[in-house]
């Protein structure tokens, strides 16, 4: 049973078409982090979510938001994607923030036209 | 920060043989180290982890071994089979946030 959904699986926009990227969760943890990574390097941590508290990553551009309207859903909405904003992004969830396991979803390839 | 340092970046073993990926860390306290394995075009899906309490850990074919004094973490598997054929990352957790090795690619040959 998926337990980190992420929708849709693939996305293409136009450059400076604000997007929204969602992820659900099964699992009921207080925490969801999102993800960008790029072709061959590691994922990079945009920001997250401690049950309603909104953690931005120091070096996250503002084009990227976030939202999390309840326990189960989050959202990643980019305001004006650029062609360096092409990426698979991912959404991972864990019980807790400390000590805790990340479970990623699938991810979402992002295209930019 | 937390650095975290992975080496091979790519890694060839023929089918049956072990493969040994290294990674390496800079911040003392981080006490959690996943490691991931991400085949293409999808999530990176945990498959083992360690904490900084315990030294060794095996899981069927896979294994990880953890030296808090030298700072280093090691995934070991055996008998290895095409299906193994992936991106694995370590990570090590300092604070709330996974830091990430740059990735090992890894090639069964049959």
């Amino acid at each position: 049973d998926a337990m980190v959904i992420q929708n849709p699986r693939y996305q293409v926009t136009q450059f400076g078409k604000p997007v929204t990227l969602s992820c659900s969760q099964t699992l009921n943890h207080n925490v969801m982090y999102w993800y960008q990574q790029k072709s061959s390097q590691a994922p990079k941590l945009l920001f997250h979510y401690y049950d309603k508290d909104f953690n931005n990553e120091a070096d996250t551009p503002d084009n990227f938001q976030s939202r999390r309207p309840n326990t189960s859903f989050c959202f990643l909405d980019i305001r004006s994607p650029g062609l360096g904003d092409a990426a698979m992004y991912l959404c991972a969830t864990s019980r807790d923030r400390w000590g805790e396991t990340q479970y990623f979803g699938p991810g979402t390839r992002l295209l930019v036209l | 920060g937390e650095n975290v340092e992975q080496h091979p970046s790519t890694l060839s073993v023929q089918e049956g043989d072990s493969a040994v990926i290294k990674c390496t860390y800079s911040d003392s306290a981080s006490n959690y180290f996943p490691w991931y394995k991400q085949e293409l075009g999808k999530g990176p899906q945990l498959i083992i982890d360690i904490r900084s309490n315990v030294g060794e850990k095996k899981d069927q074919r896979i294994a990880v071994t953890l030296n808090k004094t030298a700072k280093h973490f090691s995934l070991h598997i055996t008998e290895t089979q095409p299906e193994d054929s992936a991106v694995y990352f370590c990570a090590a957790r300092d604070d709330y946030k996974l830091s990430f090795g740059a990735g090992t690619t890894v090639t069964v040959r049959a």
